[in-house]
């Protein structure tokens, strides 16, 4: 069975300061797909990433990286610098193969402060 | 914009009254899925379409809920008879094809049944 875990329910952070929102995952499949979405207060998931199970490198994009390390089932998201703009709640979500869904976690709420 | 659509983005109903949504997907995409979002849960599948066929549904699809994509374009979600509990925020997204292909999410329609 699918599972995704995001143990962080809330996380608060001053503005400048790098965090870093975890999700663990389960799956008894050999090729999946993780994501991370964004969902600002306005509602609408903003996609931020997809990785495949093949490919373990940690990809960097501006202030955000993601580290995946299928050893410890792990797909954690960085943010360097946060900005208040990054105010959020961020779901990670996992697509097995031939699935049609994705399979969210329960989201991280992170709150930066001015 | 050619993002997916949906409305209204907000509908406040009584119990036992009939709501029905629209959803207008990417227009390149074939995919089209709904899902279920209550407060403080990641979104919940709800069912997918590929062009027009209704190719999977969730066991939280009750029979009270209905999904159409006549055309395979847009595709509207139906509820009959609603309960308190069906307030929620309802999530379309759409995407290329399956198998971990990214969907992009509407900005959602909220429900509230008093």
């Amino acid at each position: 069975a699918q599972k995704v875990t995001q143990a962080q329910t809330e996380i608060s952070v001053v503005e400048k300061e790098d965090v870093t929102l975890d999700c663990v995952y389960e799956t008894r499949d050999t090729t999946y797909y993780l994501f991370w979405y964004k969902q600002p207060p306005s509602g609408e998931l903003v996609f931020l990433i997809r990785r495949n199970s093949f490919d373990e490198q940690n990809e960097i994009s501006g202030r955000y990286s993601w580290n995946f390390q299928k050893s410890t089932s792990s797909f954690n998201f960085t943010i360097t610098a946060s900005q208040v703009v990054d105010s959020a709640v961020y779901f990670c979500a996992l697509s097995e193969t031939g699935a049609n869904n994705l399979f969210f976690g329960t989201g991280t709420r992170l709150t930066v402060i001015p | 914009d050619t993002g997916v659509s949906q409305d209204p983005r907000h509908k406040i109903t009584k119990r036992g009254q009939n709501v029905t949504f629209r959803c207008d997907p990417i227009s390149e995409h074939n995919r089209l899925y709904w899902y279920r979002q209550t407060l403080g849960q990641g979104p919940e599948f709800l069912t997918y379409f590929q062009n027009e066929a209704q190719l999977e549904k969730s066991r939280l699809l009750s029979d009270r809920f209905s999904a159409e994509r006549p055309k395979g374009s847009f595709s509207t979600l139906e509820i009959q008879r609603t309960e308190q509990g069906d307030s929620a925020m309802y999530l379309c997204a759409s995407s290329p094809e399956s198998g971990g292909e990214t969907q992009y999410f509407g900005p959602g329609t909220r429900l509230l049944v008093l």
